[in-house]
């Protein structure tokens, strides 16, 4: 298995641009997890999935940000518009139980300028 | 919910010398335990977990950990250190009654001094 796939690994964007970063989990894995990550605040859970159900999006900062996971092999984190704020590692992790730990991805290095 | 501490957010150690990085978690009931490791610009990447049984888990590379449930802790050790060490680690644990929901601590800094 090819691990947990994130796109792209590097994005640089305007102030006030949508930004879309996409997440390809293992198969077979039935929960997903996006993160974020930065020098001030650490590692950040913005929100996960089961099944490809939203359980819990408490994290997300606010409604800039939405993620939608329209299949068992593929979700998406949106912000727009962005700010300089969000600039961050975002990570997606994907698990298929408790016991098995979570597979990270290798992130999505966010730069808004 | 759960809640990790990891009380040192840098740890410099002379190569060679040990290390133990420290882990507590706020919970007494029956939960899963993990130590992740993230090198720079790279994910994070399971180290070694604790599930049942033996208290003592290791990892392939010479870490390894101990769950002490009177004392809910988990801390790191590996009595000599390589300067492929220097990484961040994070502690962090699940509680399976509650769903496949992990909390992760703030993570340690360990930096391997040549």
């Amino acid at each position: 298995d090819a691990g947990v796939i994130q796109s792209p690994r590097h994005e640089v964007t305007e102030m006030g641009q949508e930004v879309t970063l996409r997440c390809k989990p293992i198969s077979g894995h039935n929960s997903l997890f996006w993160y974020r990550q930065t020098m001030m605040r650490g590692l950040e859970l913005l929100i996960y999935f089961n099944n490809n159900v939203p359980i819990d999006d408490s994290g997300m900062p606010e409604d800039r940000f939405s993620a939608k996971m329209p299949n068992a092999s593929f979700s998406t984190l949106k912000i727009q518009p962005s700010e300089p704020r969000d600039s961050a590692v975002y990570f997606c992790a994907s698990s298929l139980n408790p016991r098995g730990g979570y597979t990270f991805g290798s992130g999505t290095r966010l730069t808004v300028v | 919910a759960q809640s990790v501490t990891q009380l040192d957010s840098q740890v410099p150690v002379f190569e060679e010398a040990p290390v133990e990085l420290r882990c507590n978690y706020s919970s007494s009931v029956s939960v899963y335990l993990f130590w992740y490791v993230q090198y720079p610009n790279q994910g994070l990447q399971l180290l070694l977990k604790y599930l049942s049984g033996s208290t003592l888990v290791k990892s392939i590379n010479g870490f390894e950990a101990e769950f002490n449930k009177s004392q809910t802790s988990f801390h790191l050790r590996k009595p000599s250190v390589h300067i492929s060490d220097t990484a961040e680690y994070f502690c962090a644990v699940s509680d399976p009654n509650t769903g496949n929901q992990f909390y992760f601590g703030t993570g340690t800094s360990l930096t391997v001094i040549p």
